[in-house]
């Protein structure tokens, strides 16, 4: 699985956009963008996954740079209950069975 | 949704003793896996199932074993429990469909003293 970077702390205000960047330079061909959450004292929450174009569900958007070295996460209304650390994952879908998390992004949302 | 659900949120056992923590989840997933995750060491990976019977060794096996008698339920178990398992462990279930995404538990801080 290809590594990712991700800035250690990032702070948004309530019912802004957040925009939690994550580099993925060695990305291969085949490998997913893979985003989950963990908010404090609970188990990691999937959010969203992309493979080159943007996606957006009903929790997040993810934009993918057209050469995929890199992803933003934007969470466009952030509410209180989005502080949490992100983690970025980079993939192949296929027969991946473990979940390998960085050191993610803490994010915190300020009143 | 889809709901997985750990039998205990918080644990305190003495060293010796044997541990069950049990974990079940709803949406018929073939895949279950068990994590411990530490401060500064991140997800690792006990055991995981890849259907009823069926197991495999993570990165973090010793001292630990699993049980899979039914395809909603996912047993680990410590079968003499001591001061270094201390630790929040993590159950997930997985599909087998795209995007093959993992659901979790929402943990159990265990403590063993």
């Amino acid at each position: 699985d290809a590594k990712t970077t991700q800035p250690t702390s990032m702070d948004c205000a309530e019912g802004r956009a957040a925009n939690l960047p994550c580099n993925h330079s060695t990305i291969s061909g085949n490998e997913y963008v893979y985003w989950y959450r963990q908010i404090h004292s609970q188990g990691p929450q999937y959010i969203i996954h992309g493979l080159k174009n943007n996606e957006t569900n009903e929790m997040a958007s993810l934009i993918i740079t057209e050469d995929r070295k890199s992803s933003t996460l934007i969470l466009p209304h952030a509410t209180l209950r989005d502080t949490a650390v992100y983690y970025c994952i980079v993939r192949v879908h296929q027969g991946a069975q473990k979940l390998v998390f960085g050191q993610g992004t803490r994010l915190t949302i300020n009143p | 949704d889809v709901k997985v659900t750990q039998s205990s949120r918080y644990l305190v056992k003495r060293t010796g003793e044997k541990v069950f923590l049990e974990c079940v989840q709803d949406m018929d997933h073939e895949n279950m896996f068990w994590y411990r995750q530490d401060p500064g060491l991140g997800l690792r990976l006990i055991y995981f199932s890849y259907d009823v019977k069926m197991k495999e060794k993570g990165d973090i096996p010793e001292g630990y074993s699993v049980s899979r008698e039914k395809k909603e339920r996912f047993s680990l178990i410590l079968e003499s429990a001591s001061t270094n398992q201390t630790s929040m462990y993590l159950c997930a279930s997985r599909g087998l469909l795209f995007p093959y995404e993992q659901y979790f538990g929402p943990g159990t801080r265990l403590t063993v003293t």
